[in-house]
């Protein structure tokens, strides 16, 4: 079973902050995504990064894939309180054949304060 | 275009009873999922499907039956609901495998009393 560890847990920060979130696991990932949850919604996908090393930004938002495919993380610049929500990552793995599964990280709860 | 659309949006059962929860989805997606999301447990993958008449089991299946007639819907259902199931189900679907996103559902929230 590949097992994703997401820290913190929680986060709750002033507006104008930063803060970054990680995503750890011993296993090596075809490609991890990065998702926003909002209260009473699914999930919405932010990015999928697929390169060891690569890094991807959205607006304030910077994602980095590690090089060795078992890390990422997620940093936030100068938070607002839009941001607030439930980060989850996601990794992609080769489970046989021509399958592929996505295994979620229990996701870290991110309150930005005004 | 509506997405993943799930229903019912809130459901209360009594232990024993059963229950179908509906997703279906209008992009032609061949992969479709069912999770649950438990407060500090994340999203568990209950059943999936890799297209139409194939399905096989996630990592918690116990207690859920699915099918998939049809590539647009994905109902699951609840044999005999037990408190433990008491959770936020997820339908999702995906285009391919490999890179591709999931679109999620907006959720059923069930309680089991």
């Amino acid at each position: 079973t590949q097992l994703l560890e997401q820290s913190p847990q929680f986060l709750s920060i002033q507006e104008g902050e930063n803060l970054t979130v990680y995503c750890n696991s011993s296993s090596v990932f075809s490609s991890l995504q990065w998702y926003r949850q909002e209260p009473g919604e699914g999930p919405v996908l932010l990015v999928t990064v697929v390169t060891g090393g690569e890094v991807k930004k959205l607006k304030r938002l910077t994602f980095q894939f590690g090089d060795a495919r078992k890390d990422s993380s997620l940093h936030i610049t100068a938070a607002q309180p839009g941001d607030t929500g439930l980060y989850l990552c996601a990794g992609e793995f080769w489970s046989g054949g021509s399958n592929y599964k996505l295994t979620f990280g229990k996701g870290t709860l991110l309150t930005v304060n005004p | 275009n509506a997405g993943v659309t799930q229903t019912p949006k809130f459901q209360v059962l009594k232990t024993g009873q059963s229950m179908t929860l509906q997703c279906a989805q209008d992009m032609n997606h061949e992969y479709m999922s069912w999770y649950r999301q438990d407060p500090g447990m994340g999203l568990r993958l209950i059943h999936y499907s890799v297209g139409a008449g194939i399905t096989d089991q996630g990592e918690v299946p116990n207690g859920y039956n699915v099918s998939r007639s049809t590539t647009e819907d994905f109902p699951l259902r609840l044999l005999s609901a037990a408190p433990s199931q008491t959770s936020v189900y997820f339908c999702a679907s995906r285009p391919g495998l490999a890179f591709y996103e999931q679109y999620f559902g907006p959720g059923t929230r069930l309680t089991v009393t």
